[in-house]
């Protein structure tokens, strides 16, 4: 069975601060893929990052990067010089490589920029 | 970017009246569809996975009957929620996959979401 955890429920931070959000998955499977979602209060999802588990390079794209460590299943994600547009809900999600190629997704964070 | 749009956004019903949600892929074709629910402040749960033109594969606790879900075009995905009552409220979420260059694609996109409010 595929796991996510995403411990932190909510996370208040000032503007233009450094924030990190945890998502540790487990799967018994040996490839899979590893996403982010951003969901803004109008609700719909936006992909952030697909990551590939046999890729275990830190990727970055502007102020979002991401940290994936094999050795201890976490798929952490950062924000830099945070913005009041970065308030959302942040979800991590699971998904097998082979398979019906269902999502799993953790219990997401709540992120709020205090401006 | 692939859009998935959803019809309606919002919809109030009686208790125990039907509403039809319809989830299409408007640029590309969606062999698979997926649907998810979210109640506030929660996770997405995955509800069912439609294939166009086969039955849809529903999970673990779902009811097949009160969610009829209809994939009969490779842009079309409908659900129907049957003889719905307060407590099916929620954020339904369809995504849709398409067939990448390679036969496969891993992005699954997502619609705007439908808020179902049952009184």
């Amino acid at each position: 069975a595929q796991k996510v955890t995403q411990a932190q429920t909510e996370i208040s931070v000032v503007e233009k601060e450094d924030v990190t959000l945890d998502c540790v998955y487990e799967t018994r499977d040996t490839t899979y893929y590893l996403f982010w979602y951003k969901q803004p209060p109008s609700g719909e999802l936006v992909f952030l990052i697909r990551r590939n588990s046999f890729d275990e390079q830190n990727e970055i794209s502007g102020r979002y990067s991401w940290n994936f460590q094999k050795s201890t299943s976490s798929f952490n994600f950062t924000i830099t010089a945070s913005q009041v547009v970065d308030s959302a809900v942040y979800f991590c999600a699971l998904m097998a490589f082979f398979g019906n190629e269902k999502l799993t997704f953790g219990t997401g964070t709540r992120l709020t920029i205090i401006p | 970017g692939a859009v998935v749009s959803q019809h309606p956004s919002r919809v109030i019903c009686k208790s125990g009246t039907s509403v039809k949600i319809e989830c299409r892929s408007l640029d590309f074709q969606a062999t698979t569809m997926f649907w998810y629910r979210q109640f506030p402040k929660q996770s997405l749960m995955l509800m069912a996975t439609s294939n166009e033109g086969s039955k849809a594969t529903y999970e673990q606790g779902v009811e097949k009957d009160k969610f009829l879900i209809n994939h009969a075009s490779l842009t079309l995905s409908t659900l129907t929620v049957t003889s719905a009552h307060p407590e099916d409220s929620s954020f339904y979420i369809c995504s849709a996959r398409g067939e990448g260059i390679s036969g496969r694609s891993y992005e699954q996109y997502f619609g705007p979401g439908t808020r179902l409010t049952v009184t």
